[in-house]
């Protein structure tokens, strides 16, 4: 079954201390994953794609990598509008639908 | 460039009722997903529509039903609703669907009583 799972389900950071959140999935053949950024009351919004093992992309003070079963996203010296719920999603193994782990809501205190 | 854009963003029902909500597109997208998002169960996929055919269907109740437009709206029905239909449903729009890069609305809130 495909699957999607992310950890830790929450993440207190103190502003400024660094951290990585994980996603691993079990879709074989991968088609891509994507990292989104979710605000309370909204929708999710895109982040990143990533395509193949070894493949980095950042923005600001996220980096998202990928290996062959997991991606990190890795928050650098983050700030208090970083917090938010940041979920990560792959193709199913047809390519017909996106699947969405859980979502690792992350809060930084000032 | 407009975003996706989903009415009402709120509503309140009550069991037994049925519900119809909209979402107009990006312009130049021709899918159209909907996924609903539960604080238990997170986000789950409910179905696609492409140039108007339902593509892909999620595994949900045939209460769940929806259509797209020829101008690439959608409406999402729910008929006999229950109080377990309680949700943010959300609707993304793609240029091809499937493995596409996907925008989310804001969601509409739908609160069953």
């Amino acid at each position: 079954e495909d699957q999607v799972t992310q950890s830790p389900e929450a993440l207190r950071l103190q502003e400024g201390e660094s951290s990585s959140l994980n996603c691993s999935y079990t879709v074989s053949g991968l088609r891509g994953l994507f990292w989104y950024r979710q605000d309370p009351g909204k929708g999710p919004e895109f982040l990143f794609t990533l395509y193949s093992a070894g493949e980095e992309k950042e923005k600001e003070r996220l980096k998202a990598t990928l290996t062959k079963k997991e991606s990190f996203l890795h928050i650098t010296a983050p700030k208090p509008e970083d917090s938010a719920t940041y979920l990560c999603a792959v193709p199913n193994q047809a390519g017909t639908a996106l699947i969405f782990g859980k979502g690792t809501t992350l809060s930084v205190s000032s | 460039k407009a975003g996706v854009t989903q009415t009402p963003r709120y509503l309140i029902k009550t069991r037994g009722q049925q519900v119809t909500l909209s979402c107009s597109p990006i312009s130049g997208h021709r899918s159209v997903s909907w996924y609903q998002q539960t604080p238990g169960q997170g986000l789950q996929f409910l179905f696609e529509y492409f140039s108007e055919t339902q593509r892909n269907k999620g595994n949900f109740p045939g209460r769940f039903s929806g259509r797209q437009f020829s101008n690439s709206r959608s409406e999402m029905n729910v008929s006999t609703l229950e109080l377990g239909d309680s949700a943010l449903y959300l609707c993304a729009s793609s240029l091809e669907g499937g493995a596409d890069i996907q925008y989310f609305g804001a969601g509409t809130r739908l609160s069953v009583l």
